[in-house]
């Protein structure tokens, strides 16, 4: 079955610093990568997808993320945090072999200290 | 524009009652269905998944099924209601062969007592 490794469940830090989320799923073949955002209280919302191309996405609010297909790997990064940046943040992975059905990691929560 | 519309937002159900949150998507055709629950430190558990009428795969075993009984319409049921199945629940759709992003559901807060 396929499934998608978060490794950080919850992350603090100053703001300013840089910020790297892990995740990793456990099968090969062609998929589409997302990471998902959710601010307290709101729902979740799209932060960047990889579809094809270029590896190195960027996406809303200054984040990017790498996908490294050889290390089955779609890590999210941002040079300096905000304090809005206080957050949940989900990878989500589409297999084409698997019918595309959509499957998330365990969520990082990130805060970030003003 | 595509729409998604997810209820009741709350439901407080007692022990032993059925179950059922419905979910619809206007707005596009033939999209693919999603019901998650999300619980505190576990993210989205992917319970059911639907890519066209009738057609529903179960994740994971538990006491809710699922049904599709029009193209952009997911119901999410159970007959009777334990305890554990309190939860957020959450319906979401993506656009056919998954390579678009998934848009989501208010969410149901469903209480168990």
């Amino acid at each position: 079955a396929q499934s998608v490794s978060q490794h950080n469940h919850h992350v603090i830090l100053s703001e300013a610093a840089s910020l790297e989320l892990g995740c990793n799923y456990s099968y090969g073949g062609t998929v589409n990568l997302f990471w998902y955002v959710q601010y307290p209280g709101q729902h979740l919302q799209l932060l960047l997808k990889y579809f094809s191309g270029d590896p190195l996405v960027k996406g809303i609010k200054g984040f990017e993320a790498e996908f490294i297909k050889s290390k089955f790997s779609f890590n999210l990064r941002k040079p300096s945090v905000q304090w809005s940046d206080t957050a949940e943040y989900f990878c989500a992975v589409t297999l084409k072999a698997a019918g595309n059905k959509l499957t998330f990691g365990g969520g990082t929560r990130v805060l970030v200290k003003p | 524009s595509q729409t998604i519309h997810q209820w009741p937002a709350t439901l407080v159900q007692p022990v032993g009652s059925p179950l059922s949150l419905e979910c619809t998507v206007e707005g596009t055709s033939n999209p693919n269905l999603y019901w998650y629950r999300q619980a505190a430190g576990r993210g989205l558990q992917l319970l059911f998944y639907s890519v066209g009428i009738g057609q529903i795969s179960s994740e994971v075993p538990q006491n809710l099924s699922a049904s599709r009984p029009q193209d952009r319409q997911f119901i999410l049921s159970s007959k009777k209601l334990l305890l554990s199945d309190s939860g957020f629940y959450l319906c979401a759709w993506s656009g056919p062969p998954g390579r678009t992003e998934a848009f989501f559901g208010q969410g149901t807060r469903l209480t168990v007592v």
